[in-house]
């Protein structure tokens, strides 16, 4: 089983771009979470999805952020247009269900500048 | 809000076990705990969850007491690869993992 898998592991870019990060989850988890992680924020969770239904987006910071899950296997957290303040890691994690512990992928660095 | 209340930081000698306490006063009947730990730039790791009962496995124990409030993870023989953050969490609501501060275990050689 190769885990949670996430691209790109490291993205810069500029600043009113848009940016995509992609998630794969476990084959057969049915629940897939976003968080975000800064240092001043800790880990925060932005959005969750079961069977591929967003379930809970309050944690998204605005509508710059957007996030779909168009089958179980594959997921993206969009921000458009980018902004410095959005750098930070980006873990996306899958869960068989409760009370199941979640996997989390490796995460996406990313740098607005 | 789930909140639990965990030390910011620990140490411990390599060898000898780790105690890492967490209070969840707020904790109710089926709500289970759980416990990841980060290591430096790494997505969190799951380790053990319970819910009343004492719970082992290959990774760790957590000792839950009666009255569920507060648990215990314990690493039987800390390494320094265990030096990492320790979240201790519990589901309020929903199957969503809320993560607070957690704390910080140096094992020292």
């Amino acid at each position: 089983d190769a885990g949670v898998i996430q691209s790109p592991r490291h993205e810069v870019t500029e600043m009113g771009q848009e940016v995509t990060l992609r998630c794969k989850p476990i084959s057969g988890h049915d629940y897939l979470f976003w968080y975000r992680q800064t240092m001043m924020r800790g880990l925060e969770l932005l959005i969750y999805f079961n069977n591929n239904v967003p379930i809970d987006d309050s944690g998204m910071p605005e509508d710059r952020f957007s996030a779909k899950m168009p089958n179980a296997s594959f997921s993206t957290l969009k921000i458009q247009p980018s902004e410095p303040r959005d750098s930070a890691v980006y873990f996306c994690a899958s869960a068989a269900g409760p009370p199941d512990g979640y996997t989390f992928g490796s995460g996406t660095r990313l740098t607005v500048v | 809000d789930a909140k639990t209340t965990q030390p910011p930081s620990m140490d411990c000698a390599e060898g000898r076990a780790a105690n890492l306490p967490c209070n969840h006063s707020t904790i109710s009947g089926n709500e289970y705990v759980y416990w990841y730990r980060q290591i430096h730039s790494q997505g969190p790791q799951y380790i053990i969850h319970g819910l009343k009962n004492n719970e082992t496995n290959e990774m760790a124990s957590l000792i839950i007491t009666e009255d569920r409030k507060s648990s215990t993870l314990i690493l039987p023989h800390a390494t320094l690869r265990d030096t990492a953050v320790y979240y201790c969490i519990w589901v309020g609501g929903g199957n969503m993992l809320t993560f607070g501060g957690g704390t910080r275990l140096m094992v020292k050689p």
